[in-house]
């Protein structure tokens, strides 16, 4: 069945650095790729989403490109702010648009000021 | 402002005791979920509703069952709380034409002991 894997379970760095984190996914056809984000006592939040090859979804500074050649969804932000302390899950989305989200195992991100 | 409620934010259950975690949404989306999110598995559907008065299964079903009785409510239900159903539970909704922009609310701790 389709998958998602987020390799990193927790990423610790310092204000102003560069975040990757990895996303893969396995699935037939061209599904649609999310980034959501967790702050603590909250639910998930829509981050953006890309639904199709090379397509770069953004916002507030994180950007990922759908590579379906690789099959990968990796986050990017340039230089992060402590404000940016959160759990972040990449998803797959299922072709109907039907709500139902296969998620990673979720990336623990810590910024020390 | 819209908003998915859940109530209650917390609780402790017994084994085998029955349990109901409920949800308010005032987003008027037609599509409900229910997902639960367990620490290295991210979250995973377990019951979504796209219609008033009527409930589909997700991912992880079994043990759990789900009650929409209006637009606006989504109830989900352990008949037999078991230890392995400790975990946070999150409700979500969507408008039907939205690409699986999901809407969460703040969560469900749930301890079985």
């Amino acid at each position: 069945g389709d998958s998602v894997t987020q390799t990193e379970g927790q990423v610790a760095l310092s204000e102003e650095d560069f975040l990757t984190i990895h996303c893969n996914y396995s699935a037939s056809g061209y599904p649609a790729l999310f980034w959501y984000v967790q702050y603590p006592g909250e639910g998930p939040q829509f981050l953006f989403r890309a639904s199709r090859d090379k397509e770069k979804g953004s916002s507030r500074g994180f950007e990922a490109t759908y590579d379906k050649g690789t099959t990968s969804f990796h986050l990017r932000k340039a230089s992060v702010q402590e404000s940016d302390s959160a759990v972040y899950y990449c998803a797959l989305g299922d072709r109907y648009n039907q709500g139902k989200l296969i998620f990673g195992q979720g990336t623990k991100l810590s910024i020390k000021p | 402002e819209a908003a998915v409620t859940q109530s209650p934010r917390s609780k402790v259950a017994v084994t085998g005791g029955k349990v109901t975690l409920s949800c308010h949404q005032t987003n008027n989306h037609d599509y409900m979920y229910w997902y639960r999110q367990d620490t290295g598995h991210g979250l995973r559907l377990i019951h979504y509703s796209y219609v008033a008065d009527s409930t589909e299964k997700g991912d992880i079903p079994d043990g759990y069952k789900a009650s929409r009785p209006s637009q606006e409510n989504f109830s989900l239900i352990l008949e037999l709380a078991s230890l392995s159903q400790t975990a946070v539970y999150f409700c979500a909704s969507k408008n039907w034409s939205s690409q699986n922009t999901l809407y969460f609310g703040a969560g469900t701790r749930l301890s079985v002991l």
